[in-house]
């Protein structure tokens, strides 16, 4: 089993819709949480992080952690064509911070 | 200009031969990473360094070896390339404050 499990998609959605991406993880000593966006045939760009439990928001993005459940997720709202992208999920494995990835959700926002 | 830096962008070489990818970066960071991606596999770290005299293997390290030739310069290279080492290869960098990792473009790499 992967320390980390995320769905790999692709998912669907129309212009404006919410957006839910979620990830699953194993391991209770996590306490970082990180999601970045790829794009095709770019590097991974930090989006948002959260350190432990709880919400955090930033514009049209809302990570949530779950630490309780091993359950994090990104909401996107009135999400828009330029969403579309690989988003992955990361999170520290200990203290010499080596982070964990999720395997990545493609996401496809339609016009 | 971008932060962190990869040359070559895209590689296509043959088995056996050896290769070097390089990383710079501009962010003042002491810690540098090497991740392969592929697909349905994630990222998976290949090597990292805390400092230029600190040198850690990652989870999959065979094959690869890697030069910290200063605190802005991280190579990482194939001693003898192998078709299942076509990959796209990236670079990251930390601060020692946190854990969050800042990537560079990555390098396209194809083993005939």
């Amino acid at each position: 089993q992967k320390e980390v499990e995320q769905d790999p998609g692709p998912l669907s959605v129309p212009e404006g819709a919410i957006v839910s991406l979620n990830c699953t993880y194993s391991n209770s000593a996590f306490q970082y949480f990180m999601w970045y966006r790829q794009y095709s045939r770019k590097g991974p760009e930090l989006l948002m992080y959260t350190y432990s439990s709880g919400n955090k928001e930033d514009g049209r993005f809302t990570a949530q952690v779950d630490k309780s459940s091993k359950y994090i997720s990104l909401f996107i709202r009135d999400s828009q064509p330029s969403d579309s992208a690989t988003y992955l999920c990361a999170m520290e494995g200990d203290s010499s911070y080596k982070l964990i990835f999720g395997s990545g959700t493609r996401l496809l926002v339609r016009p | 200009d971008a932060d962190v830096t990869q040359t070559p962008r895209n590689r296509i070489t043959k088995t056996g031969k050896r290769i070097m990818l390089e990383c710079s970066q501009t962010k003042g960071h002491d810690r540098m990473y090497w991740y392969r991606q592929d697909p349905g596999l994630g990222l998976r770290l290949i090597y990292y360094s805390f400092d230029v005299k600190d040198i850690n293997k990652g989870e999959i390290s065979d094959g690869y070896s890697v030069s910290r030739q200063a605190q802005a310069k991280f190579s990482l290279s194939l001693e003898s390339a192998i078709p299942n080492q076509t990959a796209l290869y990236f670079c990251a960098t930390s601060g020692q404050e946190t854990g969050l990792q800042y990537f560079g473009p990555g390098t396209r790499l194809l083993v005939l």
